[in-house]
């Protein structure tokens, strides 16, 4: 059973346009959001999180938000560049202690386009 | 700082044998999770060590082991190797307190043939 989900498995954007990914999460309990980018023959980059108190975080071109009613979150990259162009990841996690394990969505590929 | 590595970088075995894979963590991050992942697949969670315990399993088989050692660097263990293990193995660092964000190292590529 996937609890989260990425239903895009691929996106191309053109350079300078905005780019939107998706993920939809089924477990109520996930408390923290995070996304990472991944090059292939490389581990996966964190970009940006987002704690479940909040509804939108930002970091440059970076922004995720987060709306809980319809346990979904976006990443919006602006303007997308085609340095971006990689699979990105949705991850999510819920408070156990120390331990925080991540649940990840299967990825989307972003290809951006000159 | 120095990021996460991980050794070997890619490693073919046959079915039945057994792997070791390796991981140093970032420094001052006290504690280091395994995912798996297969192609086309996300990350899945294998395990986690904090302060050389291990600290929360996934839904993989006891012949998945692991341990850390005192300067938080870490091994996985495979025993009686199956085509299915083919995948690669990813290591993260995190600081325990505040472990939201993990630090990937590049991963160990394993073919099980």
């Amino acid at each position: 059973d996937q609890q989260v989900k990425q239903n895009s498995p691929s996106l191309s954007v053109q350079e300078g346009r905005i780019s939107i990914l998706n993920c939809d999460y089924t477990n109520s309990m996930f408390d923290y959001f995070l996304w990472y980018k991944k090059y292939p023959a490389e581990g996966p980059t964190f970009l940006i999180s987002i704690s479940s108190i909040k509804d939108k975080n930002e970091d440059g071109r970076f922004t995720v938000f987060l709306n809980k009613s319809a346990k979904h979150l976006s990443l919006h990259i602006v303007p997308s560049q085609p340095g971006d162009s990689a699979v990105y990841f949705c991850a999510a996690s819920k408070n156990a202690g120390n331990n925080r394990k991540l649940i990840w969505g299967l990825g989307t590929s972003l290809a951006v386009n000159p | 700082e120095t990021g996460v590595t991980q050794s070997p970088t890619h490693l073919i075995k046959t079915r039945g044998q057994q792997v070791t894979l390796r991981c140093s963590s970032q420094s001052g991050h006290n504690t280091v999770s395994w995912y798996q992942q297969a192609l086309g697949q996300g990350p899945q969670f294998i395990f986690q060590y904090y302060r050389e315990e291990e600290n929360g399993r996934g839904n993989f088989p006891p012949r998945f082991s692991g341990l850390q050692f005192p300067n938080y660097s870490s091994e996985l263990n495979v025993n009686a190797l199956e085509l299915d293990d083919s995948a690669l193995y990813l290591c993260a660092s995190s600081r325990g307190d505040s472990g939201n964000e993990q630090f990937f190292g590049p991963g160990t590529r394993l073919t099980v043939l």
